[in-house]
């Protein structure tokens, strides 16, 4: 199983671009979330979703979207980008039944200039 | 208040040494605690979940005090692989996902 993939791994972006952050997973996991990591700082959650149609805000939602077609994708969308959204974003999953362990993609390298 | 607060780092340590982190958190219906290992802000991998009755795995220890709102995390004769950033999660729902919070983290440094 490939678990949890996303891309792209880098990405600069101008500031105002607009951009998506792709997100799979393919272990039928109910759960997925998006966070992001500042320098030197723990993950912040962005939005999480329980399940295929249903979304909610974490922490700190602003100037993202996201949406949840599928149980496998989860993509995040930057509107606008600004240089405060210059950060590492990671996706993960969870399964409702089990360790309640998180797996996580590789992350997704942002830089907003 | 931070949803989930853990000690500032970074720790330095010597090879062999025991050194503990402590997190606290706010939401008192909190149900499910974990502690996750963050290497060269690579992505996250848990460390192990955290029971009320406490637990141990290997030279790990998690404690949980729910009446005053914290987790603990012990490691003893620390390695030199043990060198990593720890971050504490907390969920409102019991081992089923939710809103999963983490920690700023606590960074280890362990030296020979």
């Amino acid at each position: 199983n490939a678990g949890v993939t996303q891309t792209p791994k880098f990405r600069i972006l101008k500031i105002g671009q607009s951009m998506t952050l792709q997100c799979t997973q393919d272990m039928n996991h109910n759960y997925m979330y998006w966070y992001r990591q500042d320098p030197g700082m723990g993950l912040k959650l962005i939005y999480y979703s329980v399940g295929a149609g249903i979304t909610d805000k974490g922490e700190v939602p602003n100037g993202y979207n996201v949406s949840r077609s599928t149980t496998e994708d989860f993509p995040l969308r930057l509107e606008l980008a600004a240089p405060s959204q210059t950060s590492v974003y990671f996706c993960a999953s969870i399964t409702t039944s089990g360790s309640g362990e998180l797996f996580f993609g590789e992350g997704s390298r942002l830089t907003v200039l | 208040r931070k949803e989930v607060e853990q000690d500032p780092g970074p720790f330095n340590v010597p090879e062999g040494a025991t050194v503990a982190f402590n997190c606290t958190y706010s939401n008192s219906a909190s149900q499910s605690f974990f502690w996750y290992r963050q290497d060269c802000r690579k992505e996250p991998k848990l460390l192990m979940s955290v029971y009320s009755s406490g637990n141990e795995d290997g030279r790990f220890t998690a404690q949980l005090n729910r009446a005053s709102q914290y987790i603990s995390l012990l490691i003893r004769d620390s390695k030199l692989s043990d060198s990593a950033t720890y971050l504490c999660v907390v969920s409102l729902i019991y081992n089923q996902g939710g809103k999963l919070i983490f920690g700023q983290g606590t960074e280890l440094s362990v030296k020979p």
